[in-house]
């Protein structure tokens, strides 16, 4: 199974701040990378797919790089809506795995 | 527009059962893998179970493996979960989660509202 690391757990920054989480994969998977928002009481959101593309509606704060193994989602100029729980999700290969989490919250 | 709508979720004792459905509508339903999904209270998102497009191959997390078992119904367009053997550590909102692939990559893009199972004497 592939394994995914995220970092860091939580991060605590300010509206107009710029933040970015990694995900480390423990094998090499070309670009199959998804990155999905969870906010408590709702159902996840995918914000990016193939580690950069941008799922339609999403706004254009966010931006998501990387390939093989290493990964990031960067979120600029934050916004308060934007506090929640982030995950990476490999597609690779079964199982689907899912990094631990990021949980942002605004200052 | 896509929905998936789950149902079936409760509570029960450990060692019970319990069997979630997931009715779905706006899109061709035979056509994409679909999953399950859960989180635990206060816990991250776990991956529980996949099942191809005809139903003929599925896999599961090691955690739910001989305990679970997903299967679909393409001609009602319903994706199911039978949990058998319940565990408290099974307590979590279970998920319905549709796979859209293309020839770059696949990704969870619809997801049901969840449904909840609490495990417990």
């Amino acid at each position: 199974d592939i394994q995914l690391t995220q970092s860091p757990s939580s991060l605590s920054a300010s509206v107009g701040d710029t933040v970015t989480i990694t995900c480390r994969a423990s094998q090499i998977m070309s670009n199959y990378l998804n990155w999905y928002q969870v906010k408590p009481g709702k159902a996840p959101k995918l914000l990016i797919h193939t580690a950069s593309s941008l799922q339609s509606g999403v706004p254009s704060r966010f931006t998501g790089s990387g390939s093989g193994t290493d990964f990031t989602l960067t979120i600029s100029s934050l916004q308060p809506e934007d506090s929640a729980t982030y995950y990476c999700q490999q597609s690779f290969s079964s199982p689907r795995t899912f990094g631990q989490g990021t949980k942002v919250e605004i200052k | 527009e896509v929905q998936l709508v789950e149902s079936g979720g409760g509570s029960v004792q450990p060692g019970g059962s319990l069997r979630l459905s997931c009715a779905a509508s706006g899109f061709t339903f035979n056509n994409y893998w679909l999953h399950w999904v859960r989180q635990a209270p206060g816990k991250g998102l776990v991956w529980v179970s996949q099942i191809n497009t005809d139903g003929s191959n599925t896999n599961y997390a090691g955690s739910v493996k001989g305990r679970f078992t997903i299967t679909r119904d393409n001609a009602e367009n319903t994706l199911y979960l039978q949990m058998n053997s319940l565990r408290a550590e099974d307590t979590a909102v279970y998920y319905c989660v549709r796979e859209f692939t293309t020839s770059s990559g696949r990704r969870f893009d619809y997801w049901g509202q969840g449904t909840l199972v609490t495990v417990s004497s």
